[in-house]
């Protein structure tokens, strides 16, 4: 597509239940990020794709927290047992290729707003 | 530790006044990158500039100039004769390759909002 495409782009959720969040990226581009925003806080890295693979997996920030991708394409966070402190906006982002945010730059979607009451 | 750091929370301007936001960051590397990239209202992060760090000739484009230092490790960003439509977070982000490049690390942000 023309764009990163996330969905759905709100999600209310109960705590204690489970949350999928899809990330489409731009065709072609062989890596994938995840990022969280936290009200009025920065941008938390959460995860990095290479193709299928996740070779950097260091933000996520407990077991709950997983993340797949298939096809070198699609992917999916997802957030088992939510609690409130899970209430973000989940950002993702795609490039051509692992470096290539240093030499293409990141395209970021807009976003899943995420909360859980 | 804190990578990168945006001490102004929010700045608040008058149309036509110029803004300048601050940011200072930390590294053991002698290759980065630094970034700047806009969220607005809307939430999408929109990229602004990359400047690698043997680069330090500033940049203008625009209303938009970056001042590179890497001797005070600071790459600030100025607004001039701000509008609007500059009403936004603006982040400062580093990759230096720790773990992986395509890694960005963000500051806190700074809101800036202009008032008519």
């Amino acid at each position: 597509g023309a764009g990163v495409s996330q969905s759905p782009s709100n999600k209310v959720t109960e705590k204690g239940k489970d949350v999928e969040l899809r990330c489409d990226p731009i065709s072609g581009h062989t890596a994938l990020y995840w990022y969280r925003q936290s009200l009025g806080q920065g941008l938390e890295f959460l995860i990095y794709f290479q193709g299928n693979s996740a070779p950097d997996k260091s933000g996520l920030p407990s077991d709950r927290f997983s993340a797949e991708r298939t096809g070198g394409s699609v992917s999916t966070l997802t957030i088992q047992r939510t609690q409130q402190e899970d209430s973000a906006v989940y950002l993702c982002a795609s490039s051509l290729e692992g470096q290539g945010v240093v030499n293409y730059g990141y395209t970021f979607g807009s976003g899943t707003r995420l909360t859980v009451v | 530790a804190q990578k990168v750091t945006q001490a102004q929370t929010e700045i608040s301007v008058v149309e036509k006044e110029d803004v300048t936001l601050d940011c200072v960051y930390e590294t053991r590397d002698t290759t980065y990158y630094l970034f700047w990239y806009k969220q607005p209202p809307s939430g999408e992060l929109v990229f602004l500039i990359r400047r690698n760090s043997f680069d330090e000739q500033n940049e203008i484009s625009g209303r938009y100039s970056w001042n590179f230092q890497k001797s005070t490790s600071s790459f600030n960003f100025t607004i001039t004769a701000s509008q609007v439509v500059d009403s936004a977070v603006y982040f400062c982000a580093l990759s230096d390759g720790t773990d992986s490049w395509g890694k960005l690390q963000f500051g806190a942000g700074t809101q800036v909002v202009v008032t008519p």
